[in-house]
């Protein structure tokens, strides 16, 4: 069966620091791969997606970066983090054919920025 | 302008009680789904069940069903014989699957908080 795996689940770091949030599919072979973060309280927000390793595409002009070195692996990077970056991130993978496979979310990674 | 729609932020439901979650969307694509997520208070987001629009019946999976009316373009969950645990936020999601390819990427709406009173 396939599994989703996030970390860390919690993280508090200072401003101008940087980040690395990585997350791991297992299971399943060239998945789709999505980085959401959710305000408190508030829907997701879609930042990055990926449909193949080095494939990355934005949603949101941002500090953040994403990468996907390997087919299964999806990483979610900052120089500098600001303030506004503190909330809960998601990561997901979806299967083929896509049309009709949900999202599957990682456990989340739930960040604060001091 | 959003595409996906939730009118209520909080709700209430007394145990064993059906409720219906409102969800409107909006696209001009003639092929697209329809999703309901649960997230409980831990964060995780639990998949609960799919709409397409090209399908004839409402979707049902155990006691979650979705009322799809497409001309009025909403999908309402409903939930039967609410328990306890039902208590989370819900979360409706549309994927359009433009002609030009399909990345899979859910819109997700703003999200109904959903309370089980015993």
């Amino acid at each position: 069966s396939q599994t989703i795996h996030q970390w860390p689940a919690t993280l508090v770091q200072p401003v101008g620091s940087p980040l690395s949030l990585e997350c791991t599919v297992e299971g399943t072979s060239n998945p789709n791969l999505y980085w959401y973060r959710q305000a408190a309280g508030r829907g997701l927000q879609l930042l990055f997606y990926s449909v193949g390793i080095g494939q990355i595409s934005s949603e949101v002009p941002q500090n953040l970066s994403a990468s996907r070195p390997q087919d299964r692996q999806f990483i979610l990077s900052s120089k500098k983090l600001l303030l506004s970056d503190s909330g809960f991130y998601l990561c997901a993978w979806s299967g083929r054919p896509v049309y009709n496979s949900p999202l599957h979310f990682g456990n989340g990674t739930r960040l604060t920025v001091t | 302008a959003q595409k996906i729609t939730q009118t209520q932020p909080g709700m209430f439901v007394q145990e064993k009680e059906a409720v219906t979650l409102d969800c409107t969307y909006d696209t001009s694509d003639p092929s697209y789904g329809l999703f309901w997520y649960k997230q409980p208070s831990s964060g995780e987001m639990i998949f609960l069940i799919y709409q397409g629009s090209y399908d004839q019946q409402n979707a049902t999976e155990g006691r979650y069903s979705l009322n799809f009316q497409k001309a009025r373009k909403s999908a309402n969950l409903v939930i039967s014989a609410s328990q306890l645990g039902d208590s989370a936020m819900y979360f409706c999601a549309m994927r359009e699957q433009p002609y030009s390819g399909n990345t899979g990427k859910l819109i997700f709406g703003q999200g109904t908080t959903l309370q089980v009173k015993p």
